[in-house]
């Protein structure tokens, strides 16, 4: 069976400062990941995704990913945070063949960035 | 610029009446769209599958015939809440994806019965 687990349910940072988001997955199969986000009361926004390419993915924002299969995890990780990056982050697998697009959703995390 | 066009963006209604979600692909045509629900603080729950032309496929514990789905045409599935209840009261976001894509949602309609 798939899944994914988000590590933490929120995660706090000063502005200014590194962020790490972490995920880990469970797949049979080689899977592809994503990492959304969510401003409140509206739809998902895709940052990155990562699809059997190059294991480090860059996305929007400054955000980007490293998928490691030895470990089984994919985080999200931004250099310096900005107060327009508080949000709620979801980790998402694509996972098997025959599933026509179903995805399943990590936990979500939410991001607050202080001053 | 915006793929998925969800409508309307919120809605008030009475305790029983009924109330229907738009859910329109813009730049592709999709045999298959995604309902979810999500509470409050938390993730997005798999609600049902439209596919265009039969019926939905809906998810273990989802009532059928509360939350009607109906997906006349390659570019629209719409999600229609019968007889509401404050329960029935969420966050509701469709979405289109292909096998090993990333998926595209709506912006989200933020339903509350009275």
């Amino acid at each position: 069976a798939q899944s994914v687990t988000q590590l933490d349910s929120h995660v706090s940072v000063s502005e200014g400062t590194p962020v790490l988001l972490r995920c880990n997955y469970s797949s049979s199969y080689s899977p592809s990941l994503f990492w959304y986000v969510q401003h409140p009361n509206k739809g998902l926004q895709l940052l990155l995704k990562y699809t059997s390419a190059a294991t480090l993915v860059k996305g929007i924002n400054g955000f980007e990913a490293e998928f490691k299969k030895s470990e089984t995890s994919f985080h999200l990780t931004k250099p310096s945070a900005h107060m327009s990056d508080a949000a709620e982050y979801f980790c998402v697998v694509s996972p098997t063949l025959f599933q026509g697009g179903k995805l399943i959703f990590g936990q979500g995390t939410e991001l607050s960035v202080k001053p | 610029g915006a793929v998925v066009s969800q409508h309307p963006s919120w809605v008030i209604c009475k305790s029983g009446t009924s109330v229907k979600i738009e859910c329109r692909s813009l730049d592709f045509q999709a045999t298959t769209m995604f309902w979810y629900r999500q509470f409050p603080k938390q993730s997005l729950m798999l609600m049902a599958t439209s596919n265009e032309g039969s019926k939905a496929t809906y998810e273990q514990g989802v009532e059928k015939d509360k939350f009607l789905i109906n997906h006349a045409s390659l570019t629209l599935s719409t999600l229609t809440v019968t007889s509401a209840h404050p329960e029935d009261s969420s966050f509701y976001i469709c979405s289109r994806s292909r096998q090993y894509t990333e998926a595209f949602f709506g912006q989200g309609t933020r339903l509350t019965v009275v």
